[in-house]
Formats: structure tokens, C-alpha cells, sequence
């Protein structure tokens, strides 16, 4: 069955960029999407279709995906964006999630 | 807006079996694909299956496949997912999302796009004896 890969931790200073990557074999065919999750809360989709934004996502939320590797950037980091981070994609019939990532602001 | 209600939560015993419902509003309960995820304490996310509302054509992830049904009626743009033979390790939030779906040309092929753009507020199914 397919996989997705994610680090299970990144931590990033305030004000700096953050880099979250989801590896899969070919997962640059694929389209793929990022959800964000704080503790008690349903995830939000941040990303979808590689690297578009749905409407009141930030614009320091961005994406990319080629090759084996998804990447989910945020730019200027706030405090705000410490949560726990998946990614997914579709593959024969199926959804597919990453572990997820824990981004802790420090 | 678009929303998707979930029942309350459930306490079970192992063997039993739970049903959690789904009613959406706010759109066409019928245009949109409903999915079941779960997620259990400090755990990730964990996909169980997919119903497309129309046709009652259902698909389950191998983990589940012959313990979950999944279920709806139009009536009430309501969803269902029922889950048998419970297991303490099935002690988890249970999620109804709404998926959109479809085929863009990706490079030079067209590519399957699926993903969550609505979730419900979880339900919790605590199994124990």
C-alpha cells in the first residue's frame, strides 16, 4: 500500500520559515493536501491541489510538490501556527495520510 | 455555511457495535463525496472509507474492510458509518468529512484529485468493559 512520510517534529524560530516535507514514491504525480490541526480541534485544510490556498488561509501558507517530495512552507512564523500538520494524497481508491508533523514555535 | 453535525459520543462494549451519524447542510448532500476518519489519543489520522451519497457506492480502507459499513439517506442528507466487532483499539475520535474530488491534467495526464474540505467536530468512541 502506499505511503506518505513526514518528520515527526520541526521547530522553528518566530519569524522565520518553516519547511514540512511528505515523501512517496512518485508522490509528484499526485496531487496532494495539507491539514492543519490544533489540540481539541478538527484539522483545517491549509493547502490543496499542491499548493492552493483555500479562502482565509494565510499567505505566508504555501506548497510545492515534484518528484518524491511535498513540501508545506510557512513564511514568517507565528506563534499561532504551532499544530500538528498532515499531508495527503489519493492512490488506488484509497486516501492516504502522512503520520504528521508536530511544529512547535520557539 | 456548509456544515457537518455528528451524533454525540458513545461508550461500548468490546464485541458491540457503534453507528455515528453525519446530517450536512449547507450544500448538495448528494454532489459531494463522504468520508470516515479517525484518529485515536495523540495519535494521527486514520482513513476508514468513502461513500458517494448519490449512488450508496461505498469503498473501505483493508484495515476496515468486512467491520465498517458505511451508509445514508438522501431524505436527510444524512451520513452513517457503523463499525462492529469493537476493540479497545478502536477507542478513537470518529470524523465525517466531505471530500471533493475530480480530474485535472497534471503535465501531460490528467491526475486524480481528492481532499477534505470540510470536516465535522468528531465524535468519540470509547470502548471499553
Amino acid at each position: 500500500s502506499y505511503e506518505l512520510t513526514q518528520p515527526p517534529s520541526v521547530s522553528v524560530s518566530p519569524g522565520q520559515t518553516a519547511s514540512i516535507t511528505c515523501s512517496g514514491d512518485k508522490v509528484g504525480d499526485k496531487y496532494t493536501s495539507w491539514y492543519q490541526q490544533k489540540p481539541g480541534q478538527s484539522p483545517v485544510m491549509v493547502i490543496y491541489q499542491d499548493y492552493k490556498r483555500p479562502s482565509g488561509i494565510p499567505e505566508r501558507f504555501s506548497g510545492s510538490n515534484s518528484g518524491n517530495t511535498a513540501t508545506l512552507t510557512i513564511s514568517e512564523t507565528q506563534a499561532v501556527d504551532e499544530a500538528d500538520y498532515y499531508c495527503q494524497a489519493w492512490d488506488s481508491s484509497t486516501v492516504v495520510f502522512g503520520g504528521g508533523t508536530k511544529l512547535t514555535v520557539l | 455555511q456548509v456544515q457537518l453535525v455528528q451524533s454525540g459520543a458513545e461508550v461500548k462494549k468490546p464485541g458491540a457495535s457503534v453507528r455515528v451519524s453525519c446530517k450536512a447542510s449547507g450544500y448538495t448532500f448528494t454532489s459531494y463525496d463522504i468520508n470516515w476518519v479517525r484518529q485515536a489519543t495523540g495519535q494521527g489520522l486514520e482513513w476508514m472509507g468513502w461513500m458517494n451519497p448519490n449512488s450508496g457506492n461505498t469503498g473501505s480502507a483493508q484495515n476496515f474492510q468486512g467491520r465498517v459499513t458505511m451508509t445514508r439517506s438522501t431524505s436527510i442528507s444524512t451520513a452513517y458509518m457503523e463499525l462492529t466487532s469493537l476493540r479497545s483499539e478502536d477507542t478513537a475520535v470518529y470524523y465525517c468529512v466531505r471530500v471533493t474530488a475530480g480530474t485535472m491534467v497534471r503535465g501531460a495526464n490528467p491526475s486524480y484529485y481528492y481532499y477534505v474540505d470540510v470536516w465535522g467536530k468528531g465524535t468519540t468512541v470509547t470502548v471499553s468493559s
